[in-house]
C-alpha cells in the first residue's frame, strides 16, 4: 500500500486533456514539501516530469503542468499524443519518516 | 550533465546480501543527498533509503534493519547493502541523486534476481 494515492489508470484520446490525482497526508503533501512526477516508459528508468509542484525540466514540453493544494496534487496533460502513454508517479517525502521519500503507486495512461 | 551508473551481481542467493555501488561521473558526489529506490517486476517505486555525502543516513523503516547505505567521496561512488534477502527482494534497483526540491536524478537501473 503506497502512502500517496493514485488512480491505477487513466485513459484519453489524442488531443484531449487527461488529470491524474495525487492524494497525501498532512505528513507528506499537507506538510512543507514539495511534490514531484516522474514518467516510466515500460523497460526504461523514470524520467522527472514536473519538480517543485509546478515547475517542468528543460525539454519537458508545455503540455505538462503540475498543481498542489492542501493534501493532494494534480497532473494534468493537454494535448494527448501516443507518445505520452506511459506510467506516471507522485512523490513527496513525509515527515513521520524523518523526511524519507514517499511514492504513489502509478498511473497508467492509455492513449486510446 | 551528471551521470549515474549502478553495478553489481545480478543474481544473488536467498539468504545472502545484496551488494550493489552506484559510479557518479560529470559531477562531485559532495554536497548532495544520494539515494536507492527499487521497483518489483510490475509493481511500483519504492523507496530504500538515502545517504548525505558526509555519511549520514535515513532508511525506509520497512527495510531499515536489513539495509546499510555508504558513501565513498574519494571514488565518487556509494552503495547499498541488504542483508538476508528474499524472493521479494528481486526487483530492478535505481541509484539517484535526490534533492527536497528538484525531485530525482536517476541512474539506468540494475535488475537483481534472488534465485538459488
Amino acid at each position: 500500500q503506497s502512502v500517496l494515492t493514485q488512480p491505477p489508470s487513466v485513459s484519453g484520446a489524442p488531443g484531449q486533456r487527461v488529470t491524474i490525482s495525487c492524494t497525501g497526508s498532512r505528513s507528506n503533501i499537507g506538510a512543507f514539501f514539495d511534490v514531484h512526477w516522474y514518467q516510466q516508459i515500460p523497460g526504461k528508468a523514470p524520467k522527472l516530469l514536473i519538480y517543485g509542484n509546478n515547475n517542468r525540466p528543460s525539454g519537458v514540453p508545455d503540455r505538462f503542468s503540475g498543481s498542489k493544494s492542501g493534501t493532494s496534487a494534480s497532473l494534468v496533460i493537454t494535448g494527448l499524443q501516443a507518445e505520452d502513454e506511459a506510467d506516471y508517479y507522485c512523490q513527496s517525502y513525509d515527515s513521520s519518516l524523518s523526511s524519507g521519500a514517499v511514492f504513489g503507486g502509478g498511473t497508467k495512461l492509455t492513449v486510446l | 550533465q551528471v551521470q549515474l551508473q549502478e553495478s553489481g551481481p545480478g543474481l544473488v542467493k536467498p539468504s545472502e546480501t545484496l551488494s550493489l555501488t552506484c559510479t557518479v561521473s560529470g559531477g562531485s558526489i559532495s554536497n548532495h543527498y544520494w539515494s536507492w529506490i527499487r521497483q518489483p517486476p510490475g509493481k511500483g517505486l519504492e523507496w530504500i533509503g538515502y545517504i548525505f555525502y558526509s555519511g549520514s543516513t535515513n532508511y525506509n523503516p520497512s527495510l531499515k534493519s536489513r539495509v546499510t547505505i555508504s558513501v565513498d567521496t574519494s571514488k565518487n561512488q556509494f552503495s547499498l547493502k541488504l542483508t538476508s534477502v528474499t524472493a521479494a527482494d528481486t526487483a530492478v534497483y535505481y541509484c539517484a541523486r535526490m534533492d527536497f526540491w528538484s525531485g530525482f536524478y536517476w541512474g539506468q537501473g540494475i535488475s537483481v534476481t534472488v534465485s538459488s
